[in-house]
């Protein structure tokens, strides 16, 4: 079992809509969790992390974490052309380290 | 502002060589990363260091080693380069304790 799962996609929303990105993870021992888009061409760049349970706001960005369902989600309201890229979820383990799923592609639809 | 440069965009080499990545970072953060990027596949983790001369294995490491002398520099050596280490291979610092982990602007390797 991957330590990181993600749907692929390609996940299409109209722009205004709410994209969710949906992430599920091995492991109940990891504590910490983090978003990151990536621009076609670009480096990934951190959106947001969370740590505790529940929800996380974050302007349009809102991180949901459920440790006993073992599943994070980012919520994109408001969805703007500019926010199509690739999503990666991420955990991290007590021992420093990273672990990143395959991504998801959003695209926003003018 | 935090920077972590990697030392080449885009690289050529041939089958066999040895290729050197270098990453250096400006914030003194304790661990560095590299990672390698495939369509399909996501981000990878090959090798990390949370101290100077100290290095982890990740998740896929056969075929290169790790050197990190100083803080600020993590280098990637590919000991004797495939073709199929071509990849985009992208490198990263972060604080102990896991707080955000900043990439710098990738090397995209091509062996030929």
């Amino acid at each position: 079992q991957k330590e990181v799962e993600q749907n692929s996609g390609p996940l299409s929303v109209p722009e205004g809509a709410i994209a969710s990105l949906n992430c599920t993870y091995s492991d109940r021992g990891s504590q910490s969790f983090f978003w990151y888009r990536q621009y076609s061409g670009k480096s990934p760049e951190l959106i947001m992390f969370i740590y505790s349970n529940g929800d996380k706001e974050d302007g349009r960005f809102t991180a949901q974490l459920n440790k006993a369902s073992q599943y994070v989600s980012l919520l994109i309201r408001d969805s703007q052309p500019s926010d199509s890229a690739t999503y990666l979820c991420a955990k991290g383990t007590g021992a420093n380290n990273l672990f990143f799923g395959t991504g998801t592609r959003l695209t926003v639809i003018p | 502002d935090v920077k972590v440069t990697q030392s080449s965009r885009y690289l050529v080499k041939r089958t066999g060589e040895k290729v050197f990545l270098e990453c250096v970072q400006d914030m003194d953060h304790e661990n560095m990363f590299w990672y390698r990027q495939d369509p399909g596949l996501g981000l990878r983790l090959i090798y990390f260091s949370y101290d100077v001369k100290m290095k982890e294995k990740g998740d896929i490491p056969e075929g290169y080693s790790v050197s990190r002398e100083k803080k600020e520099r993590f280098s990637l050596i590919l000991e004797s380069a495939s073709t199929n280490q071509t990849s985009m291979y992208l490198c990263a610092s972060s604080r102990t304790g896991l707080t955000e982990a900043f990439f710098g602007q990738g090397t995209r390797l091509t062996v030929v």
